[in-house]
């Protein structure tokens, strides 16, 4: 098993672009979710699902698009970036929403000038 | 709202013993969890506990009191790879866009 794999790990970009970032689990797991990581904050939930064609907001959602047409598949779009974006992110999964262990991709890290 | 805390960093000896401390308001409690986080790396699940009491896992153990908000991270017998962030976090029941609340972690610095 892959686990849990994310890209791209490194991303520079300019204001205003848009991108994906990718995440896949080959772990059959229902819930799915994406966080960022900034210094000082700790983990923050920006959108999740709790299966294919399920999907909802996060604690941190603005700014970012999220789809689940496939188990395996969370990508994550953001619509026009902003240095407020600039942050590490992490996709996990699980069997569960809450009581099961989440495991970690590797993270993607954003850099917007 | 929900709200977990942690000390933000600590250091401890080589061989020692050191313990993280945690504590929680939330809304509910379903269970709480441990995860490591070395630098520029994906947290690794730890421990979880969802009853009151100690579970001991090689050289961590992670204790639970649920009418005090509180847990705790045991490391014993400290090695240098220990040297990492902990993460607490809290599964939240019906908390809408929180399920599970983590705190901003506890950077461990294990010196020789």
């Amino acid at each position: 098993n892959a686990g849990v794999t994310q890209t791209p790990k490194f991303q520079v970009l300019k204001t205003g672009q848009s991108m994906t970032l990718q995440c896949a689990q080959d772990m059959n797991h229902e819930y799915m979710s994406w966080y960022r990581q900034d210094p000082g904050m700790g983990l923050r939930l920006i959108h999740y699902s709790v299966g294919a064609g399920i999907t909802d907001q996060g604690e941190v959602p603005n700014g970012y698009n999220v789809s689940r047409s496939t188990t395996e598949d969370f990508p994550l779009r953001l619509l026009s970036a902003a240095p407020s974006q600039t942050s590490v992110y992490f996709c996990a999964s699980s069997a569960d929403r809450g009581q099961e262990t989440q495991y970690f991709g590797p993270g993607t890290r954003l850099l917007v000038l | 709202g929900q709200n977990i805390d942690q000390p933000t960093e600590m250091t401890a000896t080589e061989g020692a013993i050191v313990q993280i401390n945690c504590t929680y308001q939330t809304s509910g409690f379903n269970g709480l969890f441990w995860y490591q986080q070395h630098a520029g790396e994906a947290p690794t699940f730890l421990s979880y506990n969802v009853l009151d009491g100690l579970e001991e896992k090689g050289r961590f153990s992670s204790f639970l009191s649920r009418s005090k908000g509180y847990s705790y991270l045991l490391l014993k017998e400290l090695q240098m790879k220990d040297s990492a962030s902990y993460l607490c976090a809290v599964s939240v029941p019906d908390s809408g866009n929180t399920p599970l609340v983590f705190g901003k972690g506890t950077r461990l610095s294990v010196i020789a």
